[in-house]
């Protein structure tokens, strides 16, 4: 069955430092790939998207690298600040079959 | 900004009783979508419109769950009779989608359902 995990419930780091956050899939091939950031009792908030064809993309402190061989994608967060702190979901979707993990809950610590 | 609007943001019922969300997506956009978000899991797809069709609803509960978008612009998801299960967070998200491109989807603030 189709399946993705996200690494660990939570990751805590110290403020300044990179958050590396991992998406796995098995069964599923995805046309891309998105990052929404969800903070509590709210709506996801869309971050960055990457293309099946696509290894890496950035936005400010932002990273995202997808490699379709190890059915993998990493989210880096450089710089990190206590205000990043939150839940990260990763989501895929080919032919409108859209797919959520389950998050990443991250705290950065000041 | 423009943003996604849903209403209420908080509903108690008991089992049994019907309940119904609404969404009103950004303008513009085509795409409309309503997921159910369990506490500690992430959205699950629950219903997809494009414009006034649906997409997909494969996972929606059709013995008790309904949908609707009318005209192509708001959307309805109704539930009766509630059950205890069906405690969550509905999220509603919008997206300029159309055809084949890709693009990012706007969420709305949810509705948090308790059924006691």
């Amino acid at each position: 069955s189709q399946k993705i995990e996200q690494n660990s419930e939570a990751l805590n780091i110290q403020e300044g430092k990179t958050a590396t956050l991992t998406c796995n899939y098995t069964n599923y091939s995805p046309a891309y790939l998105q990052w929404y950031r969800q903070d509590p009792g709210r709506g996801p908030v869309f971050l960055l998207l990457i293309r099946e064809n696509e290894k890496e993309k950035r936005k400010e402190r932002l990273k995202v690298t997808f490699d379709t061989t190890l059915k993998q994608s990493l989210f880096h967060i450089t710089a990190s600040q206590p205000a990043d702190s939150a839940t990260y979901l990763c989501a895929l979707e080919n032919n409108n079959d859209m797919r959520f993990g389950a998050g990443t809950r991250l705290t950065v610590k000041p | 900004e423009a943003e996604v609007a849903q209403s209420p943001r908080y509903k108690i019922t008991e089992k049994s009783q019907a309940v119904a969300f609404w969404c009103d997506p950004i303008s513009g956009h085509a795409t409309l979508y309503w997921y159910r978000q369990i506490l500690g899991q992430g959205p699950e797809l629950l219903v997809q419109f494009q414009d006034e069709s649906v997409v997909d609803d494969s996972q929606l509960p059709k013995d008790r769950f309904s949908a609707e978008r009318l005209k192509g612009v708001d959307s309805t998801l109704k539930i009766q009779p509630a059950e205890l299960g069906d405690s969550a967070m509905y999220l509603c998200a919008s997206s300029p989608r159309d055809g084949n491109s890709y693009n990012e989807q706007f969420f709305g603030p949810g509705t948090r359902l308790t059924v006691l």
